[in-house]
This record gives C-alpha cells, sequence and structure tokens, in this order.
C-alpha cells in the first residue's frame, strides 16, 4: 500500500517565478492538506482539499492556490515567488470523517533564489 | 484559537534512560492531540494520538504519551531511549470541525550513547 507520495523531491526557483507541486495521496484517503514548514519551525498550514473544493485556508497570501482531482491527487501553486517561500512543503492525506490521522509525504524542499 | 506549546527546544538523554518530551495545550473544547517525529529531511511520521478514553496513549516505536486535563498537558515518553530515537518531535493539536492540524515548535531529542 503506497503512502503519500510528493513530487518533485527538490526545487530550485527564482523570484517571480511560479512553481508547481504535486501530491498523490494513502490509498483510501480523500481529504489532501498542505503545510509549509520554515527551517527550525513546525510546518504552518496552508490549505485542504476535499471533493475537489478548498475547505480550509491558512493564513497564507492568495499567490498560493491548489486544486484536486477526481482522482483524490493534488497540486499546489505558488505564483511570483518570493525568497521567503523557501521551505520544506509537505502533502498529508486523511479521510474526511471520523478522527483519523493525517498522514505526511516525504515533502518538497522548495529554494528560491 | 487551539494551540500548543513545546517549552523545550531540545531534550538530552543518555541511550537507556527514560525520556520526556513536553507539550501543553490550548483549545476550546475536547482536545484532539497528536504527535509526529521528522527525521533529517524527510516528512513527518505519525506516533500516536489522544481523542477521548484512556489517558496513557500508546503509540509507535515504544512511545506512549499522557494526556493530564487539569494541567492541559500531553508529554511524549518512552521508557528506555535508543540512539535512533534521535530526531525531532512535534506535538500538534486538531482544529474544531476541520482536519488541520496546528504544530508545536518542535523539540530536538538527542540520545547519546
Amino acid at each position: 500500500d503506497a503512502g503519500v507520495t510528493q513530487s518533485p523531491t527538490h526545487l530550485i526557483k527564482t523570484r517571480g517565478q511560479q512553481v508547481t507541486l504535486r501530491c498523490s495521496p494513502k490509498s483510501g484517503h480523500d481529504t489532501v492538506s498542505w503545510y509549509q514548514q520554515a527551517l527550525g519551525q513546525g510546518p504552518q498550514f496552508i490549505f485542504q482539499y476535499y471533493e475537489e473544493e478548498e475547505r480550509q485556508r491558512g493564513n497564507f497570501p492568495d499567490r498560493f492556490s491548489g486544486h484536486q482531482f477526481p482522482n483524490y491527487s493534488s497540486e499546489l501553486n505558488v505564483n511570483a515567488l518570493l525568497l521567503g517561500d523557501s521551505a520544506l512543503y509537505l502533502c498529508a492525506s486523511s479521510l474526511m470523517m471520523g478522527t483519523n490521522e493525517q498522514f505526511f509525504g516525504p515533502g518538497t524542499r522548495l529554494t528560491v533564489l | 484559537a487551539q494551540s500548543v506549546a513545546q517549552p523545550e527546544d531540545q531534550v538530552n538523554v543518555a541511550e537507556g534512560n527514560p525520556l520526556t518530551v513536553k507539550c501543553t495545550y490550548s483549545v476550546s473544547g475536547n482536545p484532539y492531540l497528536f504527535w509526529y517525529v521528522q527525521y533529517p529531511n524527510r516528512g513527518l511520521q505519525f506516533l500516536l494520538k489522544y481523542i477521548t478514553g484512556d489517558n496513557l496513549v500508546k503509540g509507535s516505536y515504544g512511545f506512549e504519551a499522557e494526556f493530564n486535563k487539569s494541567q492541559t498537558s500531553f508529554h511524549l515518553k518512552k521508557p528506555s531511549a535508543l540512539v535512533s530515537d534521535s530526531a525531532l518531535y512535534f506535538c500538534a493539536v486538531r482544529d474544531l470541525g476541520f482536519q488541520k492540524l496546528v504544530f508545536g515548535t518542535g523539540t530536538r531529542l538527542l540520545v547519546s550513547p
């Protein structure tokens, strides 16, 4: 049973560029959440997708957007990259119903130069 | 708003000794509490959760956590530490009505041989 997968593993971009990160949830899961983890910090919630809709959003600007596909996979898009967007981006999957824990992927390390 | 605090940036313990990593929480209503571990350049791995029931929760890799409502604490414990337990540990609380996790700042555990 495959766990949560993310691609790419690492990414280097320059300021002003746009980036797309991808996530495939654990088999059977229907909900995907995205988190940003800056160096030395705990993960910060960006947003959550369920039934192809954004259900909850954290304190992140509109430059951060996402999408969920019918197969429950998800993308995170960041426009007009800033140096401060450099971080580990984590995807987590779960079931919307119940109190199930979130399973995290290995993350995508984004470096903005 | 839900929040957790991890008062120690780092905990040092000798192999074979018991370990405790501290977490306190602030929530409205009943808390859903979690512990995750992060190894270098890796995503977060779920250790255990408290939803309801027994105050002592058993988790993965021999870890357990004690929920204390009067002290609003959820400390992570292990009777005998291993060098391989050295990692970054995060306490988290689930947001009411959603699956958003709010993380603490993390505690680095160093187990010396």
